[in-house]
């Protein structure tokens, strides 16, 4: 099971908003809504932004929203701020042997 | 407040051995699933292995497959990984992670390994 397919970096401005895929297959994001996303800073641990899809975690900001189109999904931050600059990562559920997959990783830069 | 805390990282030769502990607090962790996730240096996410509630269902990525072992002791509320004949592709970050909703909602720290002669 080869990993989600995601931009390498996506760059934007304070304020405003920026999408990021992630394209994967009919037996993964196409099949199941069982997408996360995460959020990584520098030498820190993951951390769950949208589970399901589009369900925000308690204390995620509302600003993070997610959605998914066939084989694709995307996180979308609104209002961009500098404390959103960090990698992203998508993760889907997976019918193949592989269970779970990640997704390359989107450096987001403000 | 819910914690997770790895140990049993290290450096280890090609070929050797090495177990993993993951110790949970702040909430039942019989009640979920549990998984481990890495991260080699500069690299992605790579999900591992995950295991039901009871241990009775275990699931594992392609790369570990034959090589690791995922367990749990509920009365010790711990999550292990086993893992045997380690190679240098293994050399990684490795997150313990609560398994809920299809998706990890809590992480460790994390624990280094390092596969070197």
């Amino acid at each position: 099971q080869s990993a989600l397919t995601q931009p390498a970096s996506v760059s934007g401005s304070p304020g405003q908003s920026m999408t990021v895929s992630c394209t994967g297959t009919s037996s993964d994001i196409g099949l199941y809504d069982r997408v996360s996303w995460y959020q990584q800073h520098p030498g820190k641990g993951p951390k769950l932004m949208i589970y399901e899809v589009s369900k925000r975690p308690s204390g995620v900001s509302s600003r993070f929203s997610g959605s998914k189109s066939g084989n694709t999904a995307s996180l979308t931050i609104s209002g961009l701020q500098a404390e959103d600059e960090a990698d992203y990562y998508c993760f889907s559920f997976t019918s193949t042997s592989s269970h779970y997959v990640f997704g390359t990783g989107t450096k987001v830069t403000v | 407040e819910v914690q997770l805390v790895e140990s049993g990282g290290g450096l280890v030769q090609p070929g050797g051995s090495l177990r993993l502990s993951c110790t949970v607090s702040g909430f039942t962790s019989s009640t979920y699933w549990m998984c481990w996730v890495r991260q080699a240096p500069g690299k992605g996410l790579e999900w591992v292995a995950n295991i039901n509630q009871d241990g009775s269902e275990k699931h594992y990525g392609d790369s570990v497959k034959g090589r690791f072992t995922i367990s749990r002791d509920n009365a010790k509320n711990s999550l292990y990984l086993q893992m045997d004949s380690l190679r240098d592709e293994d050399t990684a970050v490795y997150y313990c992670a609560r398994d809920n909703h299809w998706s990890a909602d809590q992480w460790g720290q994390g624990t280094l390994v390092t596969v070197s002669s």
